[in-house]
Formats: C-alpha cells, structure tokens, sequence
C-alpha cells in the first residue's frame, strides 16, 4: 500500500493569497483527519471526517479555513486568504474501524510557510 | 479537554533503559496511544493501552494506570535510531458522537554513544 499521500509536501506563499492541501487516504479507510503540528502548540486536530461526512470540525480556527471530502479516496483542507500564523507543517492522516485498536496512519505532511 | 503532561526533552545512553513518562486529564477516556516522530517525518503508530497493564512489544512497552492517570513508555537497549520525538495520545470521548485523539506536546530523546 502507498500509504497516506499528501500534496504539495512544501507550500509557500504570500499572506492573502488561498492555499488548497491535498490528501489521499489508505484505500479502504473511513476515517480521515488533518492536523496542524507547530513547535509551540505541538500537534492539534483541525477536523475529521468519517465515511466522508465531517464529524468534529472544532479544531478549525476560524473560518478562513475549510475542508471538504467528496469522495472515500480524496480530501482538502483550504485556507483563504492565509496568513503568517498559518504557518506550520499540516498532516492528514487515515484509519479504519476496527474492534480495538484505531491507529492511524499519517502523510508525509504538508510544510507551509505564508510570508 | 485533555491535558496532558510529558517532558520536553531526554537525554539516555545506547544500550541503556529509559522511561518516558505521561500524565494526562481527561473525562471519556478511551485508551491511549505512543507515537513516534523523527525529525521532519510523519508520527508512525507505536503502541495503544485501553486496559491497565504493560503492553510489550519488542524492545518497547507501554504502561497504563487508568485511576492514576498515568502512562509511561519505555525503551530498552537504546539505539542511535530511537533517538526522536515520542508524543503521548488520549483517545477520548468529545461529545456529539466524537472521539478525538489529543497529543501531548511531545518529549524529544536524544541517544547518545
């Protein structure tokens, strides 16, 4: 399996402009969440969706930020217009019911720097 | 919420033993995972505990105490390779139907010769 992938892997623009990141989960997987990691807040949930249909969306910070899942195999988190404090490594990660354990599985993550 | 407490950073010797230790408050507690994190990579799954107990898994374990709210991980015969980030995780109930996984800020290991 290629595991959960994730584009661009580097992201930088300017502040204002829109960012679109890009996930496709592990095929088979109805569980898909994305995440910000930044060195003073360490690793936070943004939002998750399950069998498509978001669930919890209360990490997202405001409204300048968005995701969507139109289909099983593909997701994006938009941030429009972006700014400096935007700025972080943003990773999607997968995982599939079971009857115990729920690991997920992350991308390789999105690095974004908004100058 | 969650909170949850880690060290910032270790330090161990290869071949050596170390314990990192996790304290975490929460309400719908629904177990808790160990992730690893090497710089610049994505956090790889390393161990889960819903029961008390140890969880052992090669050269790593994993140690619960619900009523204590208390993990630890520990790693034995230390690598060079172990040396990395290890964020602790609660899995909890959040409301309306939702579980989420919190992480902790995360202890970063350094292995050294």
């Amino acid at each position: 399996d290629a595991g959960v992938i994730q584009s661009p892997r580097h992201e930088v623009t300017e502040m204002g402009q829109e960012v679109t990141l890009r996930c496709k989960p592990i095929s088979g997987h109805d569980y898909l969440f994305w995440y910000r990691q930044t060195m003073m807040r360490g690793l936070e949930l943004l939002i998750y969706f399950n069998n498509n249909v978001p669930i919890d969306d209360s990490g997202m910070p405001e409204d300048r930020f968005s995701a969507k899942m139109p289909n099983a195999s593909f997701s994006t988190l938009k941030i429009q217009p972006s700014e400096p404090r935007d700025s972080a490594v943003y990773f999607c990660a997968s995982s599939r019911t079971s009857g115990s354990v729920n690991e997920q599985y992350f991308g390789p993550g999105t690095r974004l720097t908004v100058t | 919420g969650q909170n949850i407490d880690q060290p910032t950073e270790m330090t161990a010797t290869e071949g050596a033993i170390v314990q990192i230790n996790c304290t975490y408050q929460t309400s719908g507690f629904n177990g808790l995972f160990w992730y690893q994190q090497h710089a610049g990579e994505a956090p790889t799954f390393l161990s889960y505990n819903v029961l008390d107990g140890l969880e052992e898994k090669g050269r790593f374990s994993s140690f619960l105490s619900r009523s204590k709210g208390y993990s630890y991980l520990l790693l034995k015969e230390l690598q060079m390779k172990d040396s990395a980030s290890y964020l602790c995780a609660v899995h909890a109930y959040s409301g309306a139907g939702s579980y989420q996984l919190t992480f902790g800020k995360g202890t970063k290991l350094s292995v050294i010769p």
